[in-house]
């Protein structure tokens, strides 16, 4: 069983539209962070949120940490080809270890 | 900014032969983790060290080791390359329970 699903797998759109992916389990968690990887790099941290119903915003980038602190949602505002990548949440469990979800593939067309 | 470097981006290996995969970061980070990407599977942890010489299994440390002599050194080991080792290895460092930093990759490939 996958401790984090991430929905939805892949998302191709064109440059313009907004979209949102979304982070689940059925733990709860003290803290989710959320990374982007691009093709051929490693991933590089966006965010992180720690408390529940919180919200912050990187730009057009949009991230909200559930009231029981068991999902999370990205949103991204007027996607651009940049913004193309996989971007992966991850959760604390009990050591300094993280486990990741899956992730989901964007794929933004000019 | 915290800078992690892998020795490598693309490596080809035969099958038995010893694979060693470096990683350094410069930011006196304590813990230092070694993950394998593929396809469909995510990122999967091989090993994790949370100080030097000291090192924890991760959910597939089977055919790997590592080495952790200096604090801003670990390096991965396989000991006789297999062709199910071929994958994307990232190294990764964090302070605590903070944000991971990642290494760009080594793509492995073994035939």
């Amino acid at each position: 069983t996958q401790l984090l699903e991430q929905s939805p797998q892949f998302l191709s759109i064109q440059e313009g539209e907004n979209l949102t992916v979304y982070c689940n389990s059925s733990s709860v968690f003290s803290s989710l962070q959320w990374y982007r990887q691009e093709p051929g790099e490693g991933p590089v941290l966006l965010v992180t949120v720690v408390t529940g119903g919180e919200v912050k915003k990187l730009k057009r980038l949009t991230f909200q940490f559930g009231d029981a602190r068991k999902d999370s949602s990205l949103h991204i505002t007027a996607a651009q080809p940049g913004d193309t990548g996989l971007y992966l949440c991850a959760v604390g469990h009990n050591t300094d270890k993280l486990i990741f979800g899956t992730g989901t593939r964007l794929q933004v067309f000019p | 900014d915290v800078k992690v470097t892998q020795s490598s981006r693309y490596l080809v290996k035969r099958t038995g032969e010893k694979v060693f995969l470096e990683c350094v970061q410069d930011m006196d980070h304590e813990n230092m983790f070694w993950y394998r990407q593929d396809p469909g599977l995510g990122l999967r942890l091989i090993y994790f060290s949370y100080d030097v010489k000291m090192k924890e299994k991760g959910d597939i440390p089977e055919g790997y080791s590592v080495s952790r002599e200096k604090k801003e050194r670990f390096s991965l080991i396989l000991e006789s390359a297999s062709t199910n080792q071929t994958s994307m290895y990232l190294c990764a460092s964090s302070l605590g329970q903070g944000a991971q930093y990642f290494g760009p990759g080594t793509r492995l490939t073994v035939l």
